[in-house]
């Protein structure tokens, strides 16, 4: 079975403080993890993916994501909080069950990520 | 290079009514995924193309159906509209399968 659980709904920090999103998987295969970020009125950016290369990712904009097997976690992180990255945040997982089959992808339901100045 | 475009940007339909929306993928990209985006939710995986065949279905009924065509363009077609229905409906392509999606801006659909 194929799941993603983000854990907040919404997170607020204040400008310049480290940001922290966390997500928890489940996936009977071997998964590629994603998080993308969708600002207001604009479509989905891809922000960082892990494919079992290394286990820390790093992304765009100072963002990085830590794959941890054992925890089935995929948390994204950021040392100091910008303005601009106000923003709703999705978790995705990804798997192929089988040589041929079906993919299946999953999205998280978002976290809003509030930034006060 | 291209990104993923999607048309019309905005749609109004009626419930019963039919809609046929479209999305050109990035060039080099065989992979369309399509999804459907809710007010205030997550994206919803509704299907997926891998050259020109259908390779993954979420838990849409059949009046949602789909084609790529030979140039890895795509269509969602969703038959018998539902009030439902309205949402934000996301095309995404990509190399491969398993490779990364690249988003398109999306159709907003809204069924009266």
């Amino acid at each position: 079975a194929q799941s993603v659980t983000q854990l907040d709904s919404h997170v607020s920090v204040s400008e310049g403080t480290p940001v922290l999103l966390r997500c928890n998987y489940s996936s009977s295969y071997s998964p590629s993890l994603f998080w993308y970020v969708q600002h207001p009125n604009k479509g989905l950016q891809l922000l960082l993916k892990y494919t079992s290369a290394a286990t820390l990712v790093k992304g765009i904009n100072g963002f990085e994501a830590e794959f941890k097997k054992s925890e089935t976690s995929f948390h994204l992180t950021k040392p100091s909080a910008h303005m601009s990255d106000a923003a709703e945040y999705f978790c995705v997982v990804s798997d192929l069950p089988f040589s041929g089959g079906y993919q299946k992808v999953t999205f998280g339901i978002g976290t809003k990520l509030q930034v006060i100045p | 290079e291209t990104g993923v475009t999607q048309s019309p940007t905005h749609l109004i339909k009626t419930r019963g009514q039919q809609v046929t929306l479209r999305c050109s993928s990035q060039s080099g990209h065989n992979t369309v995924s399509w999804y459907q985006q809710a007010l205030g939710q997550g994206p919803q995986f509704i299907f997926q193309y891998y050259r020109e065949e259908e390779n993954g279905r979420g838990n849409f009924p059949p009046r949602f159906s789909g084609l790529q065509f030979p140039n890895y363009s795509s269509e969602l077609n969703v038959n018998a509209l539902e009030l439902d229905d309205s949402a934000l409906y996301l095309c995404a392509s990509s190399e491969d399968r398993l490779e990364t999606q690249y988003f398109g801006p999306g159709t907003r659909l809204l069924v009266l």
